[in-house]
């Protein structure tokens, strides 16, 4: 079975530090990796996504996240953490194993940036 | 595209109010998924159909619960009769394959 664990459900970095939101899944197959942000009041917004390929991925904002097999991770970083940044952050696995496609997400980090 | 569109934004009813939320997701995605979003529960899947066909609903809460989609490009889901409990925001996501779900702005559910 596919499962997700965020590490911290609250983070809080100064405004120009790094960021570094974890995440480590579990699964029986190869697995599809996603962050997603969710802002107030908004929906779940991609930010990036591992399929296959290179392990290191970039997507918006700045965000990266690098897949890591031997530790079943998939850490969301960025260098230097902005005030817009302030949301909640889920992880996601994907399962294609069983009938249909469905997704696990983790229980979310919600991210404070100080000025 | 104009993305996943779900309708009402917000939804306000008194308890035993039948409860109806839309979703039309995006042209040539064949899956459709309804979420439930709360601060205790998190996000928690409800359903899930294939080519218009529910494959999973295991997560819908209990028979006050009912989701249809007649076609392709449309979607419900009906609490009846609604009860505070329900309030939450209810999403609804389309995909196409393993690559992402592509999430709608939700419905934000209170029930007085």
């Amino acid at each position: 079975a596919q499962s997700v664990t965020q590490l911290g459900s609250h983070v809080s970095v100064s405004e120009g530090a790094l960021v570094l939101l974890r995440c480590n899944y579990s699964s029986s197959v190869p697995p599809y990796l996603f962050w997603y942000v969710q802002y107030p009041n908004q929906g779940l917004q991609l930010l990036l996504k591992y399929t296959t390929g290179a392990t290191l991925v970039k997507g918006i904002n700045g965000f990266e996240a690098e897949f890591k097999k031997s530790e079943t991770s998939f850490h969301l970083t960025k260098p230097s953490a902005h005030m817009s940044d302030a949301a909640e952050y889920f992880c996601a696995v994907s399962d294609l194993s069983r009938t249909g496609n469905q997704f696990y997400f983790g229980t979310g980090t919600s991210l404070t940036v100080i000025p | 595209d104009a993305g996943v569109i779900q309708s009402p934004r917000h939804e306000v009813t008194e308890m035993g109010q039948e409860v109806t939320l839309r979703c039309k997701p995006i042209s040539g995605h064949d899956y459709l998924f309804w979420y439930r979003q709360t601060m205790m529960r998190g996000l928690e899947l409800l359903i899930y159909f294939n080519n218009n066909v529910p494959i999973d609903d295991s997560g819908m809460p209990e028979d006050r619960f009912s989701a249809k989609m007649p076609n392709a490009s449309f979607s419900t889901l009906k609490i009846q009769p609604s009860e505070p409990r329900d309030s939450a925001v209810y999403f609804c996501a389309s995909s196409s394959d393993r690559a992402g779900y592509t999430f709608g702005s939700g419905t934000r559910l209170t029930v007085v």
